[in-house]
């Protein structure tokens, strides 16, 4: 089955602790990307990924990082996590095609205390 | 620059009744437009995209959308409201010919359908 794989769906942390976030495709497309999703703002852009080893900052990339070491895998890490970044979180993946729907994965609504 | 408006934050109907969700957009060029469902507690599933052939478009689950162009707007209808319709909805511009991976999100309307 066609999927895009988050793990984990829930995470609790304390501020500085660091942590990542998986997310993994099974599809072979070129283009991934990071969003969160906070009341009232839809998503927003935090990195995207054209193809391996290519990673280009969205429109909230502060306190996060990403690397694409392989196409399936796009991790999102939080090297030192901070209350403001209490979110869900959501992967997503397309051919790359401008035309082209994103697929999204689950979600992982994160808790930073 | 890209941005989207979604006109409603929130719409409720009465089950079998029609539904309407507003979204307008600016864009520079000529953009996809899509839009996106979000069930509680879910990700978020295509409903339709428009990507300049025919201006309107149909979708699952009885959905459509109007692309007008003079107005840049890409409203979103179904005749029938049913319960299961009940969601958070997303309308997204996609503007791929100066840069394709720029996806804008609007920041949601939420359908509730009421029995």
């Amino acid at each position: 089955e066609a999927q895009v794989t988050q793990n984990p769906r829930y995470l609790i942390t304390v501020t500085g602790k660091k942590l990542t976030v998986t997310c993994s495709q099974n599809m072979n497309h070129e283009y991934m990307s990071w969003y969160r999703q906070d009341p009232g703002l839809g998503l927003r852009q935090i990195y995207y990924s054209m193809n391996v080893e290519v990673t280009d900052k969205g429109d909230v990339p502060e306190g996060y990082k990403v690397s694409r070491k392989e196409k399936r895998n796009f991790p999102l890490i939080l090297e030192s996590p901070s209350p403001n970044q209490t979110s869900l979180y959501f992967c997503a993946s397309s051919p790359g095609r401008g035309g082209s729907p994103l697929h999204f994965g689950n979600g992982t609504r994160l808790t930073v205390t | 620059a890209q941005s989207v408006t979604q006109l409603d934050s929130h719409v409720s109907v009465s089950e079998g009744t029609p539904v309407l969700l507003r979204c307008n957009y600016s864009s520079s060029y000529s953009p996809s437009l899509f839009w996106y469902v979000q069930h509680p507690n879910k990700g978020l599933q295509l409903l339709l995209k428009y990507t300049s052939a025919a201006t309107l478009v149909k979708g699952i689950n009885g959905f459509e959308a109007e692309f007008k162009k003079s107005e840049t707007s890409f409203h979103l209808t179904k005749p029938s409201a049913h319960m299961s319709d009940a969601a958070e909805y997303f309308c997204v511009v996609s503007d791929w010919k100066t840069s394709y991976d720029k996806v804008i999100f609007g920041p949601g309307t939420s359908l509730s359908v009421i029995p």
